[in-house]
């Protein structure tokens, strides 16, 4: 697609369950990352993939958030035994990195966790 | 610890003027800086990026300068249009960083009355 695409754009779920979000980023892009919004604050990074290799997952909040990236195209953000604070829009952005480029971010998946 | 902080969360311009947004940074690795803009229910999109090594780039109506040695750069955008209202994201990056992974300020709404 011409754009970075996630998907479903909104996802309203039980607390306790497991979700996912989907990333399909710009074609050729090889870095991918994952950000999250919370209300009223600017993107957090989560993680980052070079290919399919997470090559840096400093973000993620705890262990209950895994991200995989199994072909180094799409890419899937995992959150199991979701806790209400999990609730914020999720964005993900590709880019073709080197010198001076920017990341392009899809429209974000608002998680709501009720 | 917030190492990228907008200030200013809104700013009111009328249309025609100058709308000018402020953003500091603490994190002196940080050598690449990015504006972004969010419009609702959407992702933010790229808007003008610079350097650490200039310390003025201009696109069309849009200026972004970097003061180095105060750890500070602003946002100018001149004339202002109504099309301009949305939320405005800082961010920066160290390019040493293989990922170039983005640390965001917590945003600047500007209004743009017409």
């Amino acid at each position: 697609g011409a754009g970075v695409s996630q998907t479903p754009s909104n996802k309203v779920t039980e607390k306790g369950k497991y979700v996912e979000l989907r990333c399909d980023p710009i074609s050729g892009h090889t870095a991918l990352y994952w950000y999250r919004q919370s209300l009223g604050q600017g993107p957090e990074f989560l993680i980052y993939f070079q290919g399919t290799g997470a090559a840096d997952d400093s973000g993620l909040p705890n262990d209950r958030f895994f991200a995989v990236r199994p072909e180094g195209s799409v890419s899937t953000l995992k959150i199991q035994r979701t806790e209400r604070g999990d609730s914020a829009v999720y964005l993900c952005a590709s880019s073709s990195l080197g010198v001076n480029t920017e990341a392009f971010f899809g429209q974000g998946t608002r998680l709501t966790v009720v | 610890d917030q190492q990228v902080k907008q200030n200013s969360p809104s700013l009111s311009v009328q249309e025609g003027r100058i709308s000018i947004l402020n953003c500091d940074y603490t994190n002196s690795m940080f050598d690449y800086f990015l504006w972004y803009k969010k419009y609702p229910a959407e992702g933010p999109t790229f808007l003008i990026s610079i350097s650490s090594i200039k310390d003025k780039n201009e696109d069309g109506r849009f200026t972004v300068f970097l003061n180095k040695s105060a750890k500070h750069l602003s946002l100018h955008i001149v004339p202002s249009q109504p099309g301009d209202s949305a939320v405005y994201f800082c961010a920066a990056c160290s390019l040493r960083n293989a990922g170039n992974m983005l640390t965001f300020g917590g945003g600047t709404r500007l209004m743009v009355k017409p």
